[in-house]
């Protein structure tokens, strides 16, 4: 049973667009949540989180969207750069009263974006 | 400051065998994590430590996969009589005290274990 959806598996961008990576979960009690990028043969590199009791947190190029009554959340980045080709994952965390931290990933969008 | 290394950064082994993988996490970070991720699959969580302990390892597959934090900084994840469907790669990251300071994880670059 997959809790963390990503159900697109890559996507395309002109340079200097939006694009636009979406994620659906199934569980109410997530209560933090995290985008994470990789580059080939690295690990996941941190780049934007959300907590449950807000809707929108923007870093830079980069704003994540939560919307918990759909139990979705969306990642844009505006504008596209060629560097931000990567695949993105999709993280939740169960809250538990703070018994745990583990996070729960989805499968990962390939994003490419086009010169 | 140095980022979680973890090695070896590749490891071949033969079904049936023992290995070791080994973590060393960013200095400071008092919270430890190992997953595992397959092809085509985000990472899939195994367990977390805090300090020295095992706060959560409901992650571990079977009894074949132990790990360690003896002193609460390194971590070394064991794997006995390795099996075919253990071929993946390793994830450890770290992060600060989660109730203290934001959740995120910071990883490394993983080690990529293949049983032949």
């Amino acid at each position: 049973d997959q809790q963390v959806k990503q159900n697109s598996p890559s996507l395309s961008v002109q340079e200097g667009r939006i694009s636009i990576l979406n994620c659906d979960y199934t569980n109410s009690m997530f209560d933090y949540f995290l985008w994470y990028k990789k580059y080939p043969a690295e690990g996941p590199t941190f780049l934007i989180s959300i907590s449950s009791i807000k809707d929108k947190n923007e870093d830079g190029r980069f704003t994540v969207f939560l919307n918990k009554s759909a139990k979705h959340l969306s990642l844009h980045i505006v504008p596209s750069q060629p560097g931000d080709s990567a695949v993105y994952f999709c993280a939740a965390r169960s809250g538990q009263g703070g018994a745990t931290n583990k996070l729960i990933f989805g499968t990962g969008t390939l994003l490419a974006v086009q010169p | 400051g140095a980022g979680v290394s973890q090695t070896p950064s590749n490891k071949v082994t033969e079904k049936g065998k023992y290995v070791e993988l080994r973590c060393d996490p960013i200095s400071g970070h008092t919270a430890l994590y190992w997953y595992r991720q397959s092809l085509g699959q985000g990472p899939e969580f195994l367990i977390y430590f805090q300090g020295t302990g095992a706060a959560d390892d409901s992650g571990l597959p079977n009894d074949r996969f132990f790990a360690v934090r003896p002193e609460g900084s390194v971590s070394t994840l064991k794997i006995q009589r390795t099996e075919r469907g253990d071929s993946a790669v390793y994830l450890c990251a770290s992060s600060l005290t989660p109730r203290l300071a934001g959740n995120e994880q910071f990883f490394g670059p993983g080690t990529r274990l293949t049983v032949l």
